[in-house]
């Protein structure tokens, strides 16, 4: 069974804090995704990849960066967590036209 | 840029039919696909139809396009308990320069909800 695995379905962290999100898929895809979600507002494109050390910006950037070292990993950073970024965060995979594959996701607190 | 736009609720009794509606904007939009998500989970590939398609049926669920009117809808038939979820549609852009990834852009969601 084809799968994206994100490492935490829970997180709670403090404000100013540097956390790291991590994404694995085990099918080999080519493009990875980090998408956050919240009520009301759909999904939002943080970060994208489409290869190994390759990185595009997506809707809303600001406050996060991200790290893909080799093809099977995508890495979310917030390099200081804000009570704003408070919300559930989604990774997805896809190779090439094909669908995407989403993992659980992680649902983030900064208190 | 690319919008998609949904209505958040639906209220529907057990048994009957559900339409979920959704308009996008980006007219070069390749696929467009609908998604559920139940409590607590991630999003999971319901169907999709391709652009150049009027209409695609899949056991319950029915997808219809008019690409006129930029506008998608999902029908769920003899709607069960088991539906209430999160439905997102996407629409996933004309891929472009070369690149092979092709952006999803999701609606808000509409969270359906089935009454016994």
């Amino acid at each position: 069974d084809v799968k994206v695995t994100q490492s935490s379905r829970y997180l709670v962290k403090r404000t100013g804090e540097k956390v790291f999100l991590e994404c694995v898929q085990d099918m080999d895809h080519e493009n990875m995704f980090w998408y956050r979600q919240d009520p009301g507002l759909g999904l939002r494109l943080i970060y994208f990849s489409y290869d190994v050390k390759m990185k595009e910006k997506g809707d809303i950037p600001e406050g996060y960066s991200v790290s893909r070292e080799k093809k099977e990993r995508f890495s979310l950073i917030l390099e200081s967590a804000s009570t704003n970024q408070t919300s559930m965060y989604l990774c997805a995979s896809n190779q090439a036209r094909g669908g995407y594959t989403f993992g659980s996701g992680t649902r983030l607190t900064v208190v | 840029g690319e919008d998609v736009e949904q209505s958040l609720f639906l209220s529907v009794r057990e048994g009957d039919s559900s339409v979920i509606n959704c308009t996008y904007t980006d007219s070069s939009s390749t696929y467009l696909y609908w998604y559920k998500q139940e409590p607590g989970a991630g999003l999971q590939l319901l169907t999709y139809i391709f652009s150049n398609m009027d209409m695609k049926q899949d056991q319950r669920l029915t997808v219809l396009l008019n690409k006129k009117d930029k506008h998608l809808s999902l029908r769920i038939a003899d709607t069960q308990t088991g539906d209430s979820a999160i439905y997102f549609c996407a629409e996933r852009e004309r891929a472009s320069g070369g690149t092979s990834y092709g952006k999803l852009t999701f609606g808000q969601g509409t969270i359906l909800t089935v009454h016994p």
